[in-house]
């Protein structure tokens, strides 16, 4: 199985300083296809998981464009350029290129 | 707008079995792949099974294969898990999704 390792766990961020988040797969997850489907979701405090970024990089179409995503085979960042209050909660990347689909453990995004 | 809401859960003694449902509105169901996707308490997410818009695949994580079943009925717009022989580490909450959007979920307890 591929295997997601985030980092780091946790941040802890004043609002509007900048935020990095690492995605790292065992395994290229570029598919056959050209594609890469290296996702970003956010799960706020007592909420199910929503959207953010598809294929690495594209941004769903309701998500703020602080919000960034880039990076390649194996490597892969989130960046928010500005931390606001509403982007608190633990953001996972997670990979369907290759059966199964995997997780990353999730890094929890606090305000300080 | 884009809606899965999840039924079907409960408390549940270990080897018993339980089928949850997820009616789909707001898009062309019969079109899209849908997943279950599932997190314990206070832990991460897990994909569990993935099944194409025409039933034609069935994918599954090892931790269910042979113990739980995807399916689908595109004429009620619904998704179902079928689960046996459940275990206590089957506890968990139950996403269904469309892979860009989730459900609320619905809480699976396997308990003695």
């Amino acid at each position: 199985d591929v295997v997601m390792t985030q980092t780091p766990v946790s941040l802890s961020l004043a609002i509007g300083q900048p935020a990095s988040i690492s995605c790292k797969s065992s395994q290229s997850l570029l598919g056959t296809s050209g594609k890469t489907f290296l996702n970003w979701i956010l799960q706020r405090p007592g909420q199910s998981p929503k959207r953010l970024i598809y294929q690495v990089s594209k941004l769903y179409s309701e998500v703020p464009d602080r919000f960034s995503g880039s990076g390649s085979e194996t490597e892969f960042t989130l960046k928010i350029s500005r931390v606001e209050a509403e982007d608190l909660g633990v953001y996972y990347c997670w990979q369907g290129t290759h059966f199964p689909y995997t997780f990353g453990a999730g890094t929890k995004l606090e305000l300080k | 707008e884009v809606q899965l809401v999840e039924s079907g859960g409960g408390l549940v003694k270990p080897g018993s079995s339980l089928k949850l449902s997820c009616v789909a509105s707001g898009f062309t169901f019969s079109s899209y792949g849908m997943h279950w996707i599932r997190q314990a308490p206070k832990k991460g997410l897990e994909w569990i099974a993935l099944i194409y818009y025409d039933s034609s695949n069935k994918y599954y994580a090892d931790s269910v294969k042979g113990r739980f079943t995807i399916s689908r009925d595109n004429s009620k717009n619904t998704l179902y898990l079928e689960m046996n022989s459940l275990r206590s580490e089957d506890t968990a909450m139950y996403y269904c999704a469309k892979t860009d959007y989730w459900g609320q979920g619905v809480m699976v307890t396997v308990s003695s």
